[in-house]
């Protein structure tokens, strides 16, 4: 069966600091991945998505950075995170057309 | 994409049905409805999807108009779990492959005594 890993569940990190949270998936291959991010009391955005290796489309303009170095790794990035990147980062990961299955998510603290 | 608009919240009896509306009124012919929970501090959860005909599985019930702008999520018997915010969803395909689900707000679903 499918599976997906999204660690740390949770982070505390200093403004102006790097960032990088990983997710990784198993029991499938080529899947396309996606990251969102849920601000405190908000719905969730689509932030990028990948259909493949080295593929990454962003979604809206922004302070992080997606990449794809495996066909199941997916890695969110920032080199100096702001207040305002603070929030719940989910990973998910789909078929070419099947619903989506999500990670217990990270939660981010910029302090 | 087509939008979706959903109540913010609602309240439901344990083990009476809870009946959670979507408005999609601009979905396109080939986009589905797809409709997910999340219970707090956790990942969303899948329930159910449909394109034209209702559909019913261990979880709930969809039911979708004739001409495709509205639906309903149906929990036959609600129970304290099922307390959750519900997303209804309009998939929208990307080339290459794979679905971007574009989340709105949700219905806040309270299952009370």
């Amino acid at each position: 069966s499918q599976t997906i890993h999204q660690w740390p569940a949770t982070l505390v990190q200093p403004v102006g600091s790097p960032l990088s949270l990983e997710c990784t998936v198993e029991g499938t291959s080529n899947p396309n991945l996606y990251w969102y991010r849920q601000a405190a009391g908000r719905g969730l955005q689509l932030l990028f998505y990948s259909v493949g290796i080295g593929q990454i489309s962003s979604e809206v303009p922004q302070n992080l950075s997606a990449s794809r170095p495996q066909d199941r790794q997916f890695i969110l990035s920032s080199k100096k995170l702001l207040l305002s990147d603070s929030g719940f980062y989910l990973c998910a990961w789909s078929g070419a057309y099947t619903e989506a299955f999500f990670g217990q998510g990270t939660r981010l603290t910029v302090v | 994409d087509a939008k979706t608009t959903q109540p913010p919240s609602m309240d439901c009896a344990e083990g009476r049905a809870a009946n959670l509306p979507c408005n999609h009124s601009t979905i396109s012919g080939n986009e589905y409805v797809y409709w997910y929970r999340q219970i707090h501090s956790q990942g969303p959860q899948y329930i159910i999807h449909g394109l034209k005909n209702n559909e019913t599985n261990e979880m709930a019930s969809l039911i979708i108009t004739e001409d495709r702008k509205s639906s309903t999520l149906i929990l036959p018997h609600a129970t304290l779990r099922d307390t959750a915010v519900y997303y209804c969803i309009v998939r929208v395909a990307v080339t290459g492959g794979g679905n971007k689900l574009t989340f709105g707000t949700g219905t806040q679903l309270k299952v009370e005594l």
